[in-house]
């Protein structure tokens, strides 16, 4: 089964700084998406980045960059330059194969706080 | 442009009545659409998902069930509501391409009393 586990229920960084948000899945397909979400308290889901499995090359989105490890199956979000409009709810998502439709799921998340 | 809307925005039942939330997709056809429930503070949890019409997949053993009776229309229900029933809903749509993402609607916020 498809799972997506993120270990950080919470951090916190300082204005201006670099924070790594870790996130691992499990799957036995060969091709799928990752995605990074964002959830600030008006509960909006707002695509942060994406990365296709079959691309080695790690997305970038301005402040917003992965490290992707396929072999460990590792998925990791880095923000540099943190802003106070970064403070929110992330979530680590896997869309993968399932019979004829694409599945998504999501990690438990980890709340962000970037602190004045 | 593709848009999403979901309805209603909040609502409050009291336990044992029936549930009716309705999602519709524009701007796109034959989408993957999903249906989340997230408690407080919480992750994402996958209820349903759907590759056409009539063809639902259910993720968790549960009170509610969900139809797809046209393309782009997703319908989540009850017949009798429980009190472990309240949370937020989210429904959400994707499209294979060289930009898939998954798009969400604003969500539901449901009190069983």
């Amino acid at each position: 089964a498809q799972t997506v586990t993120q270990s950080q229920p919470e951090m916190s960084v300082q204005e201006a700084e670099t924070v790594t948000l870790s996130c691992t899945y499990d799957t036995s397909e060969n091709n799928y998406y990752l995605f990074w979400y964002k959830q600030p308290p008006s509960r909006q889901m707002i695509l942060v980045i994406r990365q296709e499995a079959y691309k080695q090359q790690n997305a970038t989105e301005n402040r917003f960059s992965v490290n992707f490890q396929k072999a460990a199956k590792s998925f990791s979000l880095k923000i540099s330059d943190s802003q106070l409009g970064d403070t929110a709810m992330y979530f680590c998502a896997f869309m993968g194969r399932m019979d004829s439709s694409y599945k998504l799921i999501f990690g438990s998340g980890t709340r962000l706080l970037v602190r004045p | 442009s593709q848009t999403i809307h979901q309805w209603p925005a909040t609502l409050v039942q009291p336990v044992g009545s029936p549930l009716s939330l309705e999602c519709t997709v524009e701007g796109t056809s034959n989408p993957n659409l999903y249906w989340y429930r997230q408690a407080a503070g919480r992750g994402l949890q996958l209820l349903f998902y759907s590759v056409g019409i009539g063809q639902i997949s259910s993720e968790v053993p549960q009170n509610l069930s969900a139809s797809r009776p046209q393309d782009r229309q997703f319908i989540l229900s009850s017949k009798k509501l429980l009190l472990s029933d309240s949370g937020f809903y989210l429904c959400a749509w994707s499209i294979l391409g060289s930009n898939t993402e998954a798009f969400f609607g604003q969500g539901t916020r449901l009190t069983v009393v």
